[in-house]
């Protein structure tokens, strides 16, 4: 049972590219979520989708897009990568919004030089 | 505007030290506390849901209380493989709203 599955693991970009994140899950849960942690800040929500093409804004969504287009599968993408986007990105799933016991992939350590 | 905070930042033991971890948080009608397990590199998992004032729950050395303002992890006897950062977050609107962790040390 592989649950929430994210690639890649590691990723240098240089300032002005663009790169997508994939992050994929296996349980059939309807939520899925994008966070980013930054040492000594916890975890900031930046999209999420209530199921396939239903997605919204969390709390720090300037530079970044999300579709949704199957039950499993939830891409971040970062147009015109910048420093302040160096960070460590976590995709998270859960059968429901009310049931939010919420499963975490492995996450993808991003630097942006 | 909800808030979660966790005390202490950090916080070293000896093996067997027993002490406890804080999460306190202000939102408008708690709908569940959230206790979660981060290691080193990894993703965090899931330890404890907490709905109530009064609610406690237990997982071998740990044990999770919850009041209306605040939350504890306590840590009986702790070992080294008890070592992690811990991170709590409260249900708000459907999403969790995450404190910025405590990061737990046990020293042999």
């Amino acid at each position: 049972n592989a649950g929430v599955t994210q690639t890649p693991k590691f990723r240098i970009l240089k300032i002005g590219q663009s790169m997508t994140l994939q992050c994929t899950q296996d349980m059939n849960h309807n939520y899925m979520y994008w966070y980013r942690q930054d040492p000594g800040m916890g975890l900031k929500l930046i999209y999420y989708s209530v199921g396939a093409g239903i997605t919204d804004k969390g709390e720090v969504p300037n530079g970044y897009n999300v579709s949704r287009s199957t039950t499993e599968d939830f891409p971040l993408r970062l147009e015109l990568a910048a420093p302040s986007q160096t960070s460590v990105y976590f995709c998270a799933s859960s059968r429901t919004g009310r049931d939010t016991i919420q499963y975490f992939g492995a996450g993808t350590r991003l630097s942006v030089l | 505007e909800d808030q979660v905070t966790q005390s202490p930042e950090a916080l070293r033991l000896q093996e067997g030290e027993s002490s406890s971890l804080n999460c306190s948080y202000t939102v408008s009608g708690l709908r569940g506390l959230f206790w979660y397990r981060q290691d080193p590199g990894k993703g965090p998992e899931f330890l404890f849901t907490l709905y109530s004032a009064g609610e406690e729950k237990e997982k071998e050395r740990l044990k999770a209380t919850l009041t209306k303002k605040e939350s504890f992890l306590h840590i009986t006897a702790p070992k080294p493989e008890d070592s992690a950062t811990y991170l709590c977050a409260v249900h708000e609107g459907g999403k969790l709203i995450f404190g910025q962790g405590t990061e737990l040390s046990v020293k042999p």
